[in-house]
C-alpha cells in the first residue's frame, strides 16, 4: 500500500521543549512539505523540500527545522522559539517540481503543547 | 495575505440538493486550481481539479467551474449526499509551482 505516514497521530509536550514529528512516504515522490492547520485558517505552509538535502522556507518557518536526507523521510522539529506551537500539522508529497502535481497528505499529528 | 479565499465558513445542505462551494483568488498567476475534502483529524484528500484553459471540469457528481475574468471557481456536487459532509478547501498554484495555497476552507453539512 502506498501512502504518506506520519506520527504519532497525538503527541504531547511540555512547554520549552523541542519536539520532531515523522513523515514517511513510499510514493517514490521527490517533493515533500510541511503544513500547520489552526482553527477556522486554512492549511499555511512551514517548509518543503524538493529534492533530497534541500529544502526551502514557506510562510511560517520561523520556529522550525526540518531535513531531507532520504527521499521518503521529512522529518520536522518544533522548537522552543514557536510562539504557538500547538496546532494540527500535516505532512504532505508530490511528484515533483514543474508539473500539476496534485499532493497528497498524510493523516496528521496533533501537537499539544502543556 | 490570504491569496485563496473561501467566504463561507460553512454551508448546510439537504440530501438529493446540490452544494455550491465557492473560492476567490487574487493572484493573477494562478493557473491550476484544486479542491481538496476533509475529514476531522485526517488529511486532506484529493477530490478534483481544473487549469486555467478550461472553465469547467466534472467528474461524476463534482464538477468544478472556473471564471478567470472574475478570479473566481466553485464546486458542485449534485445531488450531495451525507456521506459528502466535510471541510472543502480550495488550492491554487502557478505554472511550474510546487506551493499550494489554500483557502480557509468551507464545512458542508448534508442533511438526511
Amino acid at each position: 500500500d502506498g501512502g504518506i505516514t506520519q506520527s504519532p497521530k497525538y503527541l504531547f509536550r511540555k512547554e520549552g521543549q523541542n519536539v520532531t514529528l515523522s513523515c514517511e512516504q513510499n510514493l517514490n515522490h521527490d517533493a515533500m512539505y510541511w503544513y500547520r492547520q489552526d482553527p477556522g485558517q486554512g492549511l499555511r505552509l512551514i517548509y518543503y523540500s524538493q529534492i533530497v538535502n534541500d529544502f526551502q522556507k514557506g510562510d511560517i518557518a520561523e520556529g522550525y527545522s526540518v531535513s531531507r536526507e532520504k527521499k521518503e523521510s521529512f522529518p520536522l522539529t518544533v522548537t522552543s522559539a514557536q510562539k504557538n506551537p500547538t496546532a494540527f500539522y500535516l505532512c504532505a508529497s508530490s511528484l515533483g517540481v514543474g508539473s500539476y502535481n496534485e499532493q497528497f497528505f498524510g493523516p496528521g499529528t496533533r501537537l499539544t503543547v502543556l | 495575505d490570504q491569496q485563496v479565499k473561501q467566504n463561507s465558513p460553512s454551508l448546510s445542505v439537504q440530501e438529493g440538493r446540490i452544494s455550491i462551494l465557492n473560492c476567490d483568488y487574487t493572484n493573477s498567476m494562478f493557473d491550476y486550481f484544486l479542491w481538496y475534502k476533509k475529514y476531522p483529524a485526517e488529511g486532506p484528500t484529493f477530490l478534483i481539479s481544473i487549469s486555467s484553459i478550461k472553465d469547467k471540469n466534472e467528474d461524476g457528481r463534482f464538477t468544478v467551474f472556473l471564471n478567470k475574468s472574475a478570479k473566481h471557481l466553485s464546486l458542485h456536487i449534485v445531488p450531495s449526499q451525507p456521506g459528502d459532509s466535510a471541510v472543502y478547501f480550495c488550492a491554487a498554484t502557478s505554472s511550474g509551482g510546487n506551493n499550494l495555497f489554500f483557502g480557509t476552507g468551507t464545512r458542508l453539512t448534508v442533511i438526511p
